[in-house]
């Protein structure tokens, strides 16, 4: 199966400020990588989809890089509706995979 | 605009099973692959099983397989996944998916606990 590893596990940050959460892959998976946002007792939002690709109402703050193995999702600006936990997907192979989060708290 | 509702959660003793469902509304259903996510209580997500649009193919995580059945009914736009032999550690809500490689549309979960 396919690891993601996800860093960091926690990042602590103030409204205003940019930050960057990181993905990475056990085996390169080209573009198969796709960014969720979770809010407590919530269900997953999909955010970016093939590593940078943009969804149709998601606000143009949160934009997503890479390819092979290293994926990093962006947040300009961190608002504070954005304090949640992120997840990373793929989907380069059939078993499908996500890593195991990364949450924004407010500092 | 696009629903998918789950129901069928609840509790459940080890050994037994439990069929959840999932009613999906506000596009063409037999047009797309489905999936069930599941998060444990305080954990992440986990894929656990995709069918395709037609029914013809099926993925399973390796911790389901030959436990776990899904399948869908494209002339009454659900989906559906059949728990057999569950353990405790099924324990979580269970989440119905639009797939598309990614999830692009969400269900509101179902909670199911296995515990004796």
């Amino acid at each position: 199966n396919i690891v993601l590893t996800q860093s960091p596990a926690t990042l602590s940050v103030t409204p205003g400020e940019s930050v960057s959460l990181s993905c990475r892959a056990s085996q390169s998976i080209s573009t198969s990588i796709h960014w969720y946002q979770q809010k407590s007792n919530e269900s997953p939002r999909l955010l970016i989809k093939y590593a940078s690709q943009s969804i149709s109402g998601i606000p143009s703050r949160f934009s997503g890089s890479g390819s092979g193995t290293d994926f990093t999702l962006s947040i300009n600006r961190v608002e504070s509706e954005d304090f949640s936990i992120y997840y990373c997907q793929q989907s380069y192979s059939s078993l499908y995979t996500f890593g195991s989060g990364t949450k924004l708290e407010i500092k | 605009e696009v629903q998918l509702v789950e129901s069928g959660g609840g509790l459940v003793q080890p050994g037994r099973s439990m069929k959840l469902s999932c009613a999906a509304s506000g596009f063409t259903f037999n047009n797309y692959d489905m999936a069930w996510v599941c998060q444990a209580p305080k954990k992440g997500l986990e894929w656990v099983a995709t069918i395709s649009y037609d029914g013809s193919s099926t993925y399973y995580r390796d911790s389901v397989k030959g436990r776990f059945t899904i399948s869908r009914d494209n002339a009454k736009s659900t989906l559906y996944l059949q728990m057999d032999s569950l353990r405790s550690e099924d324990t979580a809500t269970y989440y119905c998916a639009r797939h598309r490689g990614y999830f692009d549309y969400w269900g509101q979960g179902v909670m199911v606990t296995v515990s004796s």
